[in-house]
């Protein structure tokens, strides 16, 4: 069974950093293309950045471009979402996300973490 | 950019209600849509993909259609669990972009 466990949320600072982790089971992770898409407070989804499974190309929004850095450690079964010059804006719940059929674009996204809610305040 | 539009944004309907949900994308993706269900405090599920196949557990009452720019989820006869946020998603071109969402609530 395909499972995804987001971790490393909490409140941080405007300006500041934080890294959230996704510990993935349950498929051969390093096969899969992989995603995270973060959710506001009652607002809908976005797509945040997507990750190739073996060449790890990688693919962002432009709300996040050259702040966030996606990458995966597949040692470790592991994705990552380094986030910086966090802003009020990136405040949400952001979860990870497996790519069907091992590309993102082909297959979408068929199993999705719990999440991990982020704030950004002073 | 793709933009996705969801109509309607919000509706009204009883347990047994045929429900109908269209999205629509501002250019051509083929059939690269998803069709995503949330509740309250949790992570969407998916419920079809590729326009038309059912994700494997989710019951039949629930079918998708559609090819190009519009497409639509069905529910056939709705019960008590389907009141929810429903969302498609477009993963055909990044930036990959999801609808607004659709609301069905009693």
């Amino acid at each position: 069974e395909v499972q995804l466990l987001e971790s490393g949320g909490g409140l941080v600072q405007p300006g500041g950093s934080l890294r959230l982790s996704c510990a993935a089971s349950g498929f051969t992770f390093s096969t899969y293309s992989m995603t995270w898409v973060r959710q506001a407070p009652g607002k809908g989804l976005e797509w945040v950045s997507s990750i190739s499974g073996r060449d790890t190309t990688t693919v962002y929004a432009d709300s996040v471009k050259g702040r966030f850095i996606i990458s995966r450690d597949n040692s470790k079964n592991t994705l990552y979402l380094q986030m910086n010059s966090l802003r009020a804006d990136d405040t949400a719940v952001y979860y990870c996300g497996h790519c069907s059929g091992g590309a993102c674009q082909s297959g979408g996204f068929d199993i999705w973490g719990q999440g991990t809610m982020v704030t950004v305040s002073s | 950019d793709i933009q996705m539009t969801q109509s309607p944004s919000s509706l009204s309907a009883s347990v047994g209600d045929r429900v109908t949900i269209t999205c629509r994308a501002s250019q051509g993706i083929r059939n690269d849509l998803d069709w995503f269900q949330q509740k309250p405090g949790k992570a969407p599920q998916r419920l079809v993909y590729a326009a038309s196949s059912l994700q494997s557990g989710v019951p039949s009452r629930f079918s998708g259609s559609g090819s190009g720019t519009e497409f639509t989820l069905t529910i056939s006869s709705l019960q008590p669990e389907d009141f929810a946020t429903y969302y498609c998603l477009q993963h055909n071109t990044y930036p990959f972009t999801f609808g607004p969402g659709t609301t069905v609530d009693i």
